[in-house]
């Protein structure tokens, strides 16, 4: 069982609008929740990371978490062509543990 | 900023050739992991050390072995490259700022084996 789920997309919004990207997991002890922007051809880049549950605001990223319902998001507010990427949600599953899972990745374009 | 380096960028070898992939940071972190990803597709983590001398391997079956001889440097090897391996290669070293982990990844070798 995949330890981390997103929807894969594509998810297209139009430029200016708020991008809403989604993420699951399966273990629940997991503490530590991560999202990660990949360019085409380039590697992962953290954007936002997360350990308590609600929000966390960085600029135009939101990032939100609830243990309870295994879930994590990321809002991108006033999203803009160059956040055309695929976002990776990862997640440190387990006290003690440091692997860090990803999930597949969700494809997102923003249309001028 | 993340000071973690891979080298080569990019690599073009024979099959049956014996390779090395470099990883080095100089952040001091503890713990680091390689990744493998084909092109669109999900990364798969093949090793992971959490310190000197410490080495595991990771979700995805790999025919490469790695070594943790200095906190710095985590280099995977291949003995004998197969097209099959051609794939990008993925280094990334973490850490627990006040108690909390943040993994940052190096850029990449891209692999073709022919």
């Amino acid at each position: 069982q995949k330890e981390v789920e997103q929807n894969s997309g594509p998810l297209s919004v139009p430029e200016g609008a708020i991008a809403s990207l989604n993420c699951t997991y399966s273990d629940r002890v997991s503490q530590s929740f991560f999202w990660y922007r990949q360019y085409s051809g380039k590697s992962p880049e953290l954007i936002m990371s997360i350990y308590s549950n609600g929000d966390k605001e960085d600029g135009r990223f939101t990032a939100q978490l609830n243990k309870a319902s295994q879930y994590v998001s990321l809002l991108i507010r006033d999203s803009q062509p160059s956040d055309s990427a695929t976002y990776l949600c990862a997640v440190i599953p387990g006290a003690g543990s440091y692997q860090l899972t990803f999930g597949k990745g969700t494809k997102l374009s923003v249309i001028p | 900023e993340a000071d973690i380096y891979q080298t080569p960028r990019y690599l073009v070898i024979g099959t049956g050739k014996k390779i090395t992939l470099e990883c080095s940071q100089t952040m001091g972190h503890d713990k680091m992991y390689w990744y493998q990803q084909d092109p669109g597709m999900e990364l798969h983590l093949i090793h992971y050390s959490y310190g000197v001398n410490s080495t595991e391997k990771g979700d995805l079956s790999s025919e490469s072995t790695v070594s943790r001889i200095r906190t710095e440097h985590f280099p995977l090897t291949l003995e004998s490259a197969r097209p099959s391996h051609t794939s990008q290669y993925l280094c990334a070293s973490s850490v627990k700022p006040q108690g909390m982990t943040e993994a940052f990844f190096g850029q990449g070798t891209r692999l073709t084996v022919v």
